[in-house]
């Protein structure tokens, strides 16, 4: 079964600086990966998603997504974080059925 | 189109009352699915549909009961309420097919569940 780890729980950056949310994956098949933002509650948006096209994706408001097959990570990055991107965001892995797998979410502070 | 819709938004039970969440979706999509969100611990599935008539559990599928009569409708009963039942219920729905194909999921807004 596919699983995802996200590898912080919580990132904190100053307005204006780069963004840079981890996400590792295990799965047997060709898996889709998908990163969701959950502002506070708030239902789940998506963010971007991978589907074996290009390896690198780009989302909505800024962010983007680089797929790596051998290191198994698909990290969220953004160029320069605004206060509004503050939120949970979920790496979401699918394989076969859509079963999705979700991490246990990254929480993102953005500091004035 | 309203997309995924979900009610009540609020509720609060007592051990042991029984409850419906209701699902809706207007999308027409086939694949619809309940999950869970707890703190620390993402969405876990709870149980999905890949159709009318047809239904299976997810990952956590204890105290909870679906059924799917039509396309548009899939509600969650919880039959005996337990305080380890509160949480926070998302309604989801996508078109079916292979996760692979990355069929984007469309969730509702939330359903905050309290068992006192």
């Amino acid at each position: 079964a596919q699983s995802v780890t996200q590898l912080d729980s919580h990132v904190s950056v100053s307005e204006g600086t780069p963004v840079l949310l981890r996400c590792n994956y295990s799965s047997s098949y060709s898996p889709s990966l998908f990163w969701y933002v959950q502002h506070p509650n708030k239902g789940l948006q998506l963010l971007l998603k991978y589907t074996s096209a290009a390896t690198l994706v780009k989302g909505i408001n800024g962010f983007e997504a680089e797929f790596k097959k051998s290191e198994t990570s698909f990290h969220l990055t953004k160029p320069s974080a605004h206060m509004s991107d503050a939120a949970e965001y979920f790496c979401v892995v699918s394989d076969l059925n859509n079963d999705m797998r979700f991490g246990a979410g990254t929480r993102l502070t953005v500091k004035p | 189109n309203a997309g995924v819709t979900q009610t009540p938004k609020f509720q609060v039970l007592k051990t042991g009352q029984s409850m419906t969440l209701q699902c809706a979706q207007d999308m027409n999509h086939e694949y619809m699915s309940w999950y869970r969100q707890d703190p620390g611990m993402g969405l876990r599935l709870i149980h999905y549909s890949v159709g009318a008539g047809i239904t299976d559990q997810g990952e956590v599928p204890n105290g909870y009961n679906v059924s799917r009569s039509t396309t548009e409708d899939f509600p969650l009963r919880l039959l005996s309420a337990a305080p380890s039942q509160t949480s926070v219920y998302f309604c989801a729905s996508s078109y079916s097919g292979t996760g692979s194909s990355g069929n984007t999921i469309y969730f509702g807004e939330g359903s905050w569940l309290t068992v006192v």
